[in-house]
């Protein structure tokens, strides 16, 4: 199956700063990914739907200024949380949809820590 | 009425039972059938996708689909302590567009 990965696994910031995630397609042409945020027990929330070289649409809810979605290459996305929160920590995980496929492939997730 | 709707359980069957996780969908247009396994801690990966009414099967996972119904189901056949995860069942209502998630059903095999 097609694999996807993120970059970093775990992170851990001061409150006040701002945390880059990375999403990547490693074998496969991405025109579509997806930012989900899942917080502990709960079912995963879709946050934006990311579209190369277009702007990103976001869910209900979730503030565009907040959560910066660059979708600059067709396997590459990039999550900014500009100035995180204690209350922004979770475990964020994208996925992938190869052209022409419904399937997401999901990434390994990255979880943020914010102190 | 939520999109996607899963038991949460926790569904508990002894190592080698059947296990049946179930799934109903609002969306009746809907196309396209997922189901995840989720281990505590990382991200879902796919187990099997469906698009047509009947059963299809993948070693010891068969997922069963009834479009009139709006129901997919998933058995696991011999189930093993390794199949414990949370599985999370999602549907595309409409081909390119987002996935809908249930909130998933917590599976535990006991040995």
């Amino acid at each position: 199956g097609a694999v996807v990965s993120q970059h970093p696994s775990w992170v851990i910031c001061k409150s006040g700063t701002s945390v880059k995630i990375e999403c990547r397609s490693l074998d496969f042409q991405a025109t579509t990914m997806f930012w989900y945020r899942q917080f502990p027990k709960q079912s995963l929330m879709l946050m934006a739907t990311s579209n190369e070289g277009s702007k990103a649409t976001y869910e209900q809810g979730v503030e565009k200024d907040k959560f910066l979605i660059n979708h600059a290459s067709l396997t590459l996305s990039t999550l900014t949380v500009t100035s995180a929160h204690p209350e922004d920590s979770s475990f964020y995980i994208c996925s992938a949809r190869e052209p022409g496929q419904e399937t997401q492939y999901f990434g390994p997730g990255t979880r943020l820590l914010v102190l | 009425q939520k999109e996607v709707e899963q038991n949460s359980g926790p569904l508990s069957v002894p190592e080698g039972a059947i296990a049946s996780l179930n799934c109903t969908y609002s969306d009746r247009v809907s196309q396209s059938f997922f189901w995840y396994r989720q281990y505590s801690g990382k991200s879902p990966e796919l187990i099997m996708s469906i698009y047509s009414n009947g059963d299809k099967e993948d070693g010891r996972f068969t997922a069963q689909l009834n479009k009139a119904s709006q129901y997919v189901s998933l058995l696991i056949r011999d189930s093993q302590p390794s199949d414990s995860a949370t599985y999370l069942c999602a549907v595309n209502p409409t081909a390119g567009n987002q996935f809908y998630f249930g909130t998933g059903t917590s599976l535990t095999v006991i040995p």
